[in-house]
């Protein structure tokens, strides 16, 4: 069945430091990937989207990349803040027809 | 960006009434929104595929007549709680796919917090 792996324990980083977090899919072939940001109580937001034959996309402080043989997704937040602690989650999708599915998500904390 | 609303932000009612929560894409057209249920502490869980102009899709173990979806225009579904018990307490969120973008990139609401007593 299908999977989405993303690290399950919360990432606490330093103020200024550069957080990764990682999603691992397996019996996925997707066309793409979206990271999402969650903040409690509140539904995702839309941060980046990167296509199959995109090695990496880059947004203001974000980067994402996208490995199609390792079935992984990097996604990198650098000079961090405290403002962006919060979850992330990615969801891969072979089509943009279907709803997406996510993995549990990366709780990131960011100390000041 | 995309804009997706959801009304209420939350509610309370007691058990047995019917609950109504909005979802419009304010921005865009949407021919396909998805609503989605979230407990505590986990992910997003799809609950049904709402398609404008059809009968929505539910996924598996999910009661169709306990989760009534109308979808009734292009940028506005409804999905109607009946018969609310405490155990449907939970963070309901809509998404809709932005038919403007190649992929059909997903936005999502606010959320609508559902309390029942």
């Amino acid at each position: 069945s299908q999977k989405i792996e993303q690290n399950s324990e919360a990432l606490n980083i330093q103020e200024g430091k550069t957080a990764t977090l990682t999603c691992n899919y397996t019996n996925y072939s997707p066309a793409y990937l979206q990271w999402y940001r969650q903040d409690p109580g509140r539904g995702p937001v839309f941060l980046l989207l990167i296509r199959e034959n995109e090695k990496e996309k880059r947004k203001e402080r974000l980067k994402v990349t996208f490995d199609t043989t390792l079935k992984q997704s990097l996604f990198h937040i650098t000079a961090s803040q405290p403002a962006d602690s919060a979850t992330y989650l990615c969801a891969p999708a072979d089509t943009g027809r279907r709803a997406l599915t996510f993995g549990s998500g990366t709780r990131l904390q960011v100390q000041p | 960006g995309a804009v997706v609303s959801q009304h209420p932000s939350w509610v309370i009612c007691k058990s047995g009434t019917s609950v109504k929560i909005e979802c419009r894409s304010l921005d865009f057209q949407a021919t396909t929104m998805f609503w989605y249920r979230q407990f505590p502490k986990q992910s997003l869980m799809l609950m049904a595929t709402s398609n404008e102009g059809s009968k929505a899709t539910y996924e598996q173990g999910v009661e169709k007549d306990k989760f009534l979806i109308n979808h009734a225009s292009l940028t506005l579904s409804t999905l109607t709680v009946t018969s609310a018990h405490p155990e449907d307490s939970s963070f309901y969120i809509c998404s809709a796919r932005d038919q403007g973008t190649s992929v059909g990139t997903q936005y999502f609401g606010p959320g609508t917090r559902l309390t029942v007593l």
